[in-house]
């Protein structure tokens, strides 16, 4: 399986920082690339998403930024706030098999 | 619009042990899918059905693990017999279509935990 790399692990930010969180993928028929965001005991949640002819997708506090000739695309979370504290999942799709391809997650704590 | 359902929440059995996991979809939702998360790790994908057929089950391991889809509805995912890697929470998505338009729509997924 093609592999999407994610980093960092875990991640602690003050109320109000900047969160960042970085993906690397291999697999280049992907076309579509989603985040999730995992609340404990419950299921991952479509958060925001990006193709590849775009360099940048902002929707509120959330923006995706893409790099399509280094294979790498990175969730910002501006205005960090408690309740945003969760395990964030990137992935990578091929459309066309409507197949992710899931990253193996951040789990990020926002501090007061 | 009611979301996934997924039965049991929780499920503790022992190795060699069997078990069954029920999925009922979003109504109108054609692609049901079914995915394997081990703690730590991001959820992987098992099995991926458009109405009742298989669209992709690359994933599963065929030898213990079995699903299908009733009349292009509900799901159910069985083990047998459990081996104790098999611990991870088991994840029903659907969507309305195969697209990248067409978001995943996750359950709050059942905890199997074998001893």
């Amino acid at each position: 399986q093609q592999q999407v790399k994610q980093s960092p692990q875990s991640l602690i930010v003050q109320k109000g920082g900047i969160s960042i969180i970085n993906c690397a993928y291999e697999n280049t028929a992907f076309d579509y690339f989603p985040w999730y965001q995992q609340f404990p005991g419950k299921g991952p949640a479509l958060l925001i998403a990006i193709r590849p002819d775009v360099s940048e997708k902002k929707e509120g506090r959330f923006t995706i930024s893409f790099n399509k000739s280094a294979k790498q695309f990175s969730l910002h979370i501006m205005d960090s706030q408690p309740g945003d504290s969760a395990t964030y999942f990137c992935a990578g799709e091929h459309g066309t098999a409507s197949k992710l391809t899931f990253g193996t997650g951040t789990r990020l704590q926002v501090t007061l | 619009e009611a979301g996934v359902a997924q039965s049991p929440r929780y499920k503790i059995i022992e190795k060699r042990q069997s078990v069954a996991f029920w999925c009922n979809p979003i109504s109108g939702h054609a692609t049901l899918y079914w995915y394997q998360q081990i703690l730590g790790q991001g959820p992987k994908l098992l099995i991926q059905f458009q109405n009742n057929g298989v669209v992709d089950d690359s994933q599963l391991p065929k030898d213990r693990f079995s699903a299908e889809r009733l009349k292009g509805v509900d799901s159910t995912l069985k083990i047998q017999p459990a081996k104790l890697e098999d611990s991870a929470v088991y994840l029903c998505a659907s969507s309305l279509r195969v697209s990248f338009n067409s978001p995943l729509h996750f359950g709050n997924g059942t905890r199997l935990t074998v001893t």
